[in-house]
């Protein structure tokens, strides 16, 4: 698998440093969101999910955060590493009580770490 | 477990011939997903099953596309005849189905189809 390596915005860290990666999303309605990692010549691989009723939530290394009012979606990754290089996709379900197919994938951000 | 399994990893192929790509779900899953990956649309959905019943295929670009799945452990995506701008990653993903949250998908490789 290939993920999308041209005309996507790109976000480049220091090694070490933290990372802040955001998304607009489409649908107000959306009560699900989950962040997507792809790595070159992968498919995307879970990284973490947010329901509609909280506004952040904690995994190893990073943070998710949902702000409902201007309908954005951020991941935060601590102390950033090399392998944390790939492109990044954001995805909400749109409707309440819809079911996984009605997942809606963002167009991605590319994370280049420098070490 | 192998995870989700694709084949081929590559496709090349000309214009007009049909292609078939074939995906294993992760066994026990009960969801199946096929998605096409281009620069320019980005991750889009094309159809998804849910106990082997095709659910939602409003994705299928047209009537070119189609996908089956025989058996829980079995899908295939057929594109016949294939044109140039059907050049993409067409990703499988599998998940435990129902309304269970997380709802994580498992992405298989990929396959990457260039119809010249």
């Amino acid at each position: 698998g290939e993920s999308v390596g041209l005309h996507l915005p790109t976000l480049s860290v220091q090694e070490g440093d933290n990372s802040i990666i955001n998304c607009a999303y489409s649908n107000s309605a959306s009560d699900y969101f989950i962040w997507y990692k792809q790595e070159s010549g992968k498919g995307p691989q879970f990284i973490i999910d947010i329901r509609s009723n909280m506004d952040k939530r904690q995994g190893q290394r990073v943070t998710v955060l949902l702000n409902k009012t201007v309908k954005h979606l951020s991941l935060q990754i601590a102390a950033t590493q090399p392998g944390d290089s790939a492109v990044y996709f954001c995805a909400e379900r749109w409707g309440y009580g819809g079911s996984q197919g009605n997942l809606i994938f963002g167009k991605g951000t590319k994370l280049s770490v420098k070490p | 477990d192998a995870g989700v399994i694709q084949s081929p990893r590559h496709e090349v192929t000309e214009m007009g011939q049909e292609v078939t790509l074939r995906c294993k779900p992760i066994s026990g899953h009960n969801s199946l997903f096929w998605y096409r990956q281009t620069m320019m649309r980005g991750l889009e959905l094309l159809i998804y099953f849910n106990n082997n019943v095709p659910i939602d295929d409003s994705g299928m670009p047209e009537d070119r596309f189609s996908a089956k799945m025989p058996n829980a452990s079995f899908s295939t995506l057929k594109i016949q005849p294939s044109e140039p701008r059907d050049s993409a990653v067409y990703f499988c993903a599998s998940s435990l189905g129902g309304d269970r949250v997380p709802y994580e998908q498992y992405f298989g490789p990929g396959t990457r189809l260039t119809v010249t």
